[in-house]
Parts: C-alpha cells; structure tokens; sequence
C-alpha cells in the first residue's frame, strides 16, 4: 500500500528559478514529514523535515510547506543549482514507522 | 566518525545460496534501521533495532530474512536461499532514539544484490 506518493518521476529546471517537488500522502496518522536527497551509488541524504504541527519549515534555499487538509507537501528550492540535480524522496513518519514515496529526479540546467 | 558503513557494496550471488550483509551504525546511535530500495522505488521499511532489541519487522522480512545486532552496535541481514526477487539495494540507517524523526536517518551507501 502506497502511502506516500510522488506522483511525478521527474522534473527540469534553469538553474536560478525555482524547483517545486510534491508529494500527497494518505495516512492521517503521519506526524513528521521529511525530504531526503540521493546522488547515485550514495544514501539518500537527510535534508529537511517538518512536523504536522506546523505548514512551514525553511532552511537556506530549501522551504517545505505542509497542507494538512489536502494531505500534501512540497519542497521549493530557490535558486535552484546545478548541484542540486538528484532523486528527492519524500517520507512521512508516525510511532518510527517511515515511509518513502518512489522519488523524483530533479535535474538543474545551467 | 565516517558514518553509516555498509560492507559489502556489491554482492552477485547463485539463486539458492545465502548471502549476509554488514552495518556498521554511527556508534552513539542506538536505533538501527534496514531498508529495501527496488528499481524506481523509494526504500522500504524491514526492521529496526533499538540497541540490541529488534522492535519492528514488516511483513516484507519473510522468513529467509533475519537480521541481528548482538552487540547493540553492528547489524548484519542474512538472507536465505536467495530468490531472483531479492535483487534490490539494501539500506541501513540509524538514528538517536527521539531525535531519528526530526533531524532524520543517516543512510549508508547500501548493499546492492543481484541474485542470478
């Protein structure tokens, strides 16, 4: 059962503008959400979280936004990097129960 | 310290034979994870340790899966006579207990299976 969706499977932007990736969930019960980050043949990396008591969590050029009543979040990266280009997996958490959405490549173009 | 560290980071095997996987956590982690990534997937939960007590398994961790952390430090996952639907990347991750969901897993680089 896929309870952490990542409804596109990739995304390209300029470098400079902003990348938006989404994510939609079903369990209500979820009460972190965070963003993982995975460059080929490594981990993926921790890279932001939010909790569901809240809709709005920034750090530098990473903001992820959490809309409890659509059971939905995203990630705005601004400016988006060259650097940047990697999978993003979303991931909701509730009682160490983590679940992953199945990714979305970004790709950054200078 | 380097990390998570997954050994080995590649393993090709025979439909049959068992194979073992190692995890060496971050050593002031207590809690271990093991997670399963396919091809265009995102990683699956298997089963988590805290220390040396196995807390959680999914019900993906048949019964030619077993994993352990004897020690409360180093995790190994042994799978027994391997299928060709074992392929996959296995994950390992830890995290501090109360802090692994905020501030997130820390992943090794992973083991990557292929069962022919």
């Amino acid at each position: 059962d896929q309870q952490v969706k990542q409804n596109s499977p990739s995304l390209s932007v300029q470098e400079g503008r902003i990348s938006i990736l989404n994510c939609d969930y079903t369990n209500s019960m979820f009460d972190y959400f965070l963003w993982y980050k995975k460059y080929p043949a490594e981990g993926p990396t921790f890279l932001i979280s939010i909790s569901s008591i809240k809709d709005k969590n920034e750090d530098g050029r990473f903001t992820v936004f959490l809309n409890k009543s659509a059971k939905h979040l995203s990630l705005h990266i601004v400016p988006s990097q060259p650097g940047d280009s990697a999978v993003y997996f979303c991931a909701a958490s509730a009682n160490n129960d983590m679940r992953f959405g199945a990714g979305t490549r970004l790709t950054v173009k200078p | 310290d380097t990390g998570v560290s997954q050994d080995p980071r590649h393993k090709i095997t025979k439909r049959g034979q068992n194979v073992t996987f190692r995890c060496d956590p971050i050593s002031e982690h207590n809690r271990l994870y093991w997670y399963r990534q396919t091809l265009g997937q995102g990683p699956e939960f298997l089963t988590y340790f805290q220390n040396e007590a196995q807390l959680e398994k999914s019900r993906l961790l048949s019964d030619r899966f077993s994993a352990e952390r004897p020690k409360g430090s180093f995790s190994t996952l042994e799978i027994q006579r391997t299928e060709q639907g074992d392929s996959a990347m296995y994950l390992c991750a830890s995290s501090e207990s109360g802090t692994g969901v905020n501030y997130g897993y820390t992943f090794g680089s992973g083991t990557r299976l292929t069962v022919v």
